[in-house]
């Protein structure tokens, strides 16, 4: 079945640095990919949707140039959480929506991002 | 404004029993509803899901009952196991937004 694969599962940064999330389609093209942050004991909450080759569209709340996004082709999008800081900790899953036709979504294992 | 609300928040069953897990949604426009199963540190796993011109679908032990005039679906766990033990999510997708909108979230303990 269709795979989606995210990288790193977990990372720790320091306070003021910049990480970067990949999110691959394997064996499928992903028109769109979305982008959650979800929170310990709490629901998935949409950060951003991402379609290739064109800029990403943010829900409302969510700042743009703390959370870049790319997705710049059809297998792989992207998520920096730039000068992260404590308040940025968080598990972060993308999700990918391809060859299951539109009402397929398959989501990454997610990505625990610790800022100390 | 919280589209799909999910109850209960935490659900105890003994092996063997039925779970039940209700969602209600407000957007007429979703039409698409699945349900996932997420395992801690993990992303979340389609389980099944069911369209809006369908009332009930069954696959193996899980079963989703849809009552479209109400605005509410609910996941019923069969013969529930301790493997079973994870957050379940409903959801619901609009086909024209495309944006996957999330329940609160259940957390399913069954006891052996």
């Amino acid at each position: 079945g269709a795979v989606v694969s995210q990288h790193p599962s977990r990372v720790i940064c320091k306070s003021g640095t910049s990480v970067k999330i990949e999110c691959r389609s394997l064996d499928f093209q992903a028109t769109t990919m979305f982008w959650y942050r979800q929170f310990p004991k709490q629901s998935l909450m949409l950060m951003a949707t991402s379609n290739e080759g064109s800029k990403a569209t943010y829900e409302q709340g969510v700042e743009k140039d703390k959370f870049l996004i790319n997705h710049a082709s059809l297998t792989l999008s992207t998520l920096t959480v730039t000068s992260a800081h404590p308040e940025d900790s968080s598990f972060y899953i993308c999700s990918a929506r391809g060859p299951l036709g539109d009402y397929g979504y398959t989501f990454g294992s997610g990505t625990r991002l610790t800022v100390v | 404004q919280q589209q799909v609300k999910q109850s209960p928040q935490s659900l105890i069953v003994q092996k063997g029993g039925i779970s039940i897990i209700n969602c209600a949604y407000e957007n007429t426009a979703f039409d698409y509803f699945p349900w996932y199963q997420q395992f801690p540190g993990k992303g979340p796993a389609l389980l099944i899901a069911i369209r809006p011109d369908v009332s009930e679908k069954k696959e193996g032990r899980f079963t989703i009952s849809f009552n479209k005039s109400a605005k509410q679906f609910s996941l019923h766990i069969m013969d529930s196991q301790p493997g079973d033990s994870a957050t379940y999510f409903c959801a619901a997708l609009s086909g024209n937004t495309g944006k996957l909108i999330f329940g609160q979230g259940t957390t399913l303990q069954v006891k052996p």
